[in-house]
């Protein structure tokens, strides 16, 4: 049980371009999801918090009108990187929590590797 | 503000030696502690998740330990294997920005040398 997919895999784009990036709880629902990303050798620094039915809360430094996130279903949010530059390639992974007030648990998806190209 | 260190950033040990990834954090309020594994170029994958009220937790070879007074956990992992070689992430889960966020280390990437 318990598992989070991405969709796709991995993506190549040209600059200017935009994308979209799906994440779903397969065998649970999910009335929040995180976004995270990857740079190589680095670790997960967190993009967003996706609240189903209300907007995302974002990190400081992530910009929300490039990184637009729609959590439309307790098992679906998604990720829309627009206008998409070179410096924007990276791995995307998202992350699906569960559980109550101070016994969270979250499952992360296989991430999506993005490449502009 | 958290911060999650690891220490070491790499680490390669010969086939069969028992070995101990460290993770120290500066926010003692800490709701749980997890660590994860991650493969190259794939997602991350659970290995134990440590409440703030317990000490320990084992699954198999791994043992991960918790002292949440001096920020500090440990993953012990027994006779390593090669197909242990991955990217081992420490994250602490706190409440200090109101959400639960899980705040991660930059990971200790070891290496098991058949």
């Amino acid at each position: 049980g318990a598992v989070v997919s991405q969709h796709p895999s991995w993506v190549i784009c040209k600059s200017g371009t935009s994308v979209k990036i799906e994440c779903r709880s397969l065998d649970f629902q999910a009335t929040t999801m995180f976004w995270y990303r990857q740079f190589p050798k680095q670790s997960l620094m967190l993009m967003a918090t996706s609240n189903e039915g209300s907007k995302a809360t974002y990190e400081q430094g992530v910009e929300k009108d490039k990184f637009l996130i729609n959590h439309a279903s307790l098992t679906l949010s998604t990720l829309t990187v627009t206008s998409a530059h070179p410096e924007d390639s990276s791995f995307y992974i998202c992350s699906a929590r569960v559980g109550r007030e101070g016994i969270y648990e979250q499952y992360f998806g296989p991430g999506t590797r993005l490449t502009v190209t | 503000k958290q911060e999650v260190t690891q220490i070491p950033a790499a680490l390669s040990v010969p086939e069969g030696e028992n070995l101990v990834l460290n993770c120290s954090f500066t926010d003692s309020a800490i709701y749980n502690l997890q660590w994860f594994r991650q493969d190259p170029g794939k997602g991350l994958t659970s290995l134990l998740l440590i409440q703030s009220s317990q000490r320990e937790q084992t699954s198999g070879r791994l043992n991960a330990s918790l002292d949440k007074s001096s920020g500090r956990s440990t993953l012990y992992i027994a006779a390593s294997q090669p197909g242990d070689s991955a990217t081992y992430l420490c994250a602490v889960n706190y409440s200090g920005a109101g959400s639960y966020q899980l705040t991660f280390g930059k990971g200790t990437k070891l290496s098991v040398i058949p």
